[in-house]
């Protein structure tokens, strides 16, 4: 079990250009997840996988950004157009098929200058 | 909807207090809670989880939690602070959706601060 890691850990950009994150989840785990932490702020939830089957996307999830989940593997969250609001750390989690625990990456800081 | 209230955004303890870290939740259903410990600039790491098993639950690094469904409270407690326990703590409760990801709702967090 190597757990759940992401890349690059830290990004700083432009705004208006596009950014790519990668989250590898723990091996065997059927479920991905992608939050959002802004400065003072507990994590809030964007979108989530069930194998490459994304079922669920917030309301915070704008048309500027989208994830994949090619083959239920590692999974990919682009923002296009960045702006500075979008600066924050983005968290990957993966758990199980059953629910239970979700294990967390170290997350990507993004800065958007 | 499911939510989750922290009370204290700050706590301050001496190295040997009791720590406790107050989480009050919202749940439509029997809820799964979760502690976890977030260590400057990195994810976020488990402390322990109520699944309505036992209600007193403990968890990793001397941490407990104690589910209180009369008081909706799940706060967390630990004997004798360290000064690695600095740290930022959240609290999460389960949400069940359509989409079926029982994502997890935070709250706001509580920084804890252990002086010598």
């Amino acid at each position: 079990d190597t757990g759940v890691s992401q890349d690059p850990r830290h990004k700083i950009t432009k705004r208006g250009q596009n950014v790519t994150f990668r989250c590898d989840p723990i091996s065997e785990h059927n479920r991905l997840y992608w939050y959002r932490q802004t400065l003072g702020q507990g994590p809030e939830f964007l979108t989530y996988f069930q194998n490459e089957a994304q079922l669920e996307k917030s309301r915070l999830l704008s048309d500027r950004f989208s994830a994949e989940r090619p083959k239920g593997s590692f999974s990919t969250l682009e923002i296009q157009r960045t702006e500075q609001g979008d600066s924050a750390m983005y968290l990957c989690a993966s758990s199980p098929i059953l629910p239970d625990t979700q294990y967390f990456g170290p997350g990507t800081r993004l800065t958007v200058l | 909807a499911q939510s989750v209230t922290q009370l204290g955004s700050h706590v301050s303890v001496s190295e040997g207090a009791l720590v406790l870290l107050r989480c009050n939740y919202s749940s439509s259903v029997p809820p799964y809670l979760f502690w976890y410990v977030q260590y400057p600039n990195q994810g976020l790491q488990l402390l322990l989880k109520y699944t309505s098993a036992a209600t007193l639950v403990k968890g990793i690094n001397g941490f407990e939690a104690e589910f209180k469904k009369s008081e909706t409270s799940f706060h967390l407690t630990k004997p004798s602070a360290h000064m690695s326990d600095a740290a930022e703590y959240f609290c999460a409760v389960s949400a069940p959706s359509q989409g079926g990801s029982e994502k997890l709702v935070f709250g706001k967090g509580t920084k804890l601060t252990v002086n010598p």
